[in-house]
C-alpha cells in the first residue's frame, strides 16, 4: 500500500518562530488532508490539498502532486499551535481512505 | 457542522471482557471508519464501512469486528480484549466540509 513519511518527528520552537513540516508520500494520490491534533486528542481537519497552495491564517499548506511531497508551513507560532501534526493520503483506488503518517509533534515554548 | 460523537471518552476494561465502542454520524455519510491511534505509529485502520451491513477489513482487523446496522452508527467490537488493544481509538467519516471528520476519540485501558 502506499506510505507516508513525516518530517522532523519533532521540532521545539521558541514562541514567534516559523516552522515547516513535510510529508512525503510513495503512490499518486486523490487526496491529502493535514491535521491538528490537540492535547485533548481532537483531530482537527486543516487543510483539504491533493495539490496546490492554500492559506488560512498563520497556516498554508502546499502540495506538489507530480513530486509527491506536501509542506506545512505554520507563521509566528503559539503556544497554542503545539500538538501533534498528522499528513494523510487518500489513494487512487478509492473507498476514501486514508493512510497516515507517523506525524510530527511541535512543541512552542513561551 | 458535521458532527461524530463517540459514546465514551475513556474506558477501563478487563481482559477477556467483550467491549463495544460506539460512534454516531449526522452526516447521512456512506463511509464511516476506525482507526487506532498508537504513540509513533500514527493512525491505522481498523475496519471501515461503505454502506449500511457492509464493512471492510482495514489494515490491523485482527481481534476486531464491527456492526453497522444504521447508517448513521458504527460500533466496534473487541471480542475478548487483550492488554495490546490498550489504545486511541477514533471514528471517522468523509462528510463535512475539507474532508474527513473524527470523533473526540474513545482512550480504551484493558488491565
Amino acid at each position: 500500500g502506499i506510505q507516508v513519511e513525516q518530517s522532523p518527528p519533532d521540532l521545539i520552537l521558541q514562541e514567534g518562530a516559523n516552522s515547516t513540516l513535510r510529508c512525503n508520500f510513495s503512490d499518486s494520490v486523490n487526496n491529502l488532508q493535514w491535521f491538528h491534533q490537540n492535547p485533548w486528542g481532537q483531530l482537527i481537519n486543516l487543510f483539504y490539498i491533493p495539490s496546490g497552495t492554500k492559506q488560512n491564517g498563520r497556516l498554508s499548506a502546499t502540495t506538489v502532486a507530480t513530486e509527491r511531497y506536501s509542506l506545512l508551513y505554520i507563521s509566528s507560532s503559539q503556544t497554542t499551535d503545539s500538538g501533534v501534526y498528522f499528513c494523510a493520503v487518500e489513494s487512487n483506488f478509492g473507498n476514501e481512505k486514508l493512510t497516515f503518517g507517523t506525524g510530527t509533534r511541535l512543541t512552542i515554548i513561551p | 457542522d458535521v458532527k461524530v460523537t463517540q459514546s465514551s471518552r475513556y474506558l477501563v476494561k478487563r481482559t477477556g471482557e467483550k467491549v463495544f465502542l460506539e460512534c454516531v454520524q449526522d452526516m447521512d455519510h456512506e463511509n464511516m471508519f476506525w482507526y487506532r491511534q498508537d504513540p509513533g505509529l500514527g493512525l491505522r485502520l481498523i475496519y471501515f464501512s461503505y454502506d449500511v451491513k457492509m464493512k471492510e477489513k482495514g489494515d490491523i482487523p485482527e481481534g476486531y469486528s464491527v456492526s453497522r446496522e444504521k447508517k448513521e452508527r458504527f460500533s466496534l467490537i473487541l471480542e475478548s480484549a487483550s492488554t495490546n488493544q490498550t489504545s486511541m481509538y477514533l471514528c471517522a467519516t468523509p462528510g463535512g466540509v475539507g474532508g474527513y471528520t473524527f470523533g473526540s476519540g474513545t482512550r480504551l485501558t484493558v488491565v
